[in-house]
């Protein structure tokens, strides 16, 4: 089956860094995504990683580990605005093609 | 970057009646477009695959005859709760690839429809 793990509250202050973990588990695999949703938006795309290793992007990195099954995404810097729920996502390759399946989130709360 | 636009934003309405969600890719053309259902503090969960000129491809057990989806043109998808019943209220989420873009094919959304079935 298809599953995607994700711690679902994490809270950290500002400046601070965290690492928001993500596994999964699906029939096939074409891509990792790590999408952020502030409460009653749609989610806003943030990085992808198709191959191993480090993505980074300005105070956001994405890591994958294939093998492992293994993401995560680090926030750098903390700001009050990063306070959302991050969303991993994998794109399988199966039944539902190019969509994408996704964890059910993690609410980062950032206090100062 | 691409843009897709979904309306309307927010949809009050009595059960037993039908409401239409409409999503459109503003600067490219979707073949294909996602509908996802989000309930309070759940994951989005993928409803249908949406086909221009086709049927769309539901998910295990969602209703094809309670979610009506019309794929008409290359830049529209509609999706039609029909008989809305309280459980239905949820946050509608539509998305596209813009596959002309190059590079990462990622997902699109729009803005999102908070249905409410009183």
């Amino acid at each position: 089956g298809q599953n995607i793990d994700q711690p679902t509250e994490m809270t950290a202050t500002e400046g601070a860094i965290v690492q928001i973990n993500c596994t999964y588990q699906t029939s096939g695999f074409n891509g990792l995504f790590w999408y952020q949703q502030h409460a009653g938006e749609a989610p806003t795309f943030l990085s992808y990683n198709v191959l191993d290793g480090l993505e980074e992007k300005g105070r956001f990195s994405s890591f994958l580990s294939r093998s492992k099954g293994y993401s995560y995404l680090l926030l750098k810097e903390l700001q009050m605005k990063d306070s959302a729920s991050y969303l991993c996502a994998v794109r399988d390759q199966g039944q539902a093609g190019t969509a994408l399946i996704f964890g059910k989130g993690t609410t980062l709360s950032v206090s100062s | 970057g691409a843009v897709v636009s979904q309306h309307p934003s927010r949809v009050i309405c009595k059960s037993g009646t039908s409401v239409k969600i409409e999503c459109r890719s503003l600067d490219f053309q979707a073949t294909t477009m996602f509908w996802y259902r989000q309930f309070p503090k759940q994951s989005l969960m993928l409803m249908a695959t949406s086909n221009e000129g086709s049927k769309a491809t539901y998910e295990q057990g969602v209703e094809k005859d309670k979610f009506l989806i019309n794929h008409a043109s290359l830049t529209l998808s509609t999706l039609t709760v029909t008989s809305a019943h309280p459980e239905d209220s949820s946050f509608y989420i539509c998305s596209a690839r813009d596959l002309g873009s190059g590079g990462i094919k990622k997902l699109f959304f729009g803005s999102g429809t908070q249905l409410s079935v009183l």
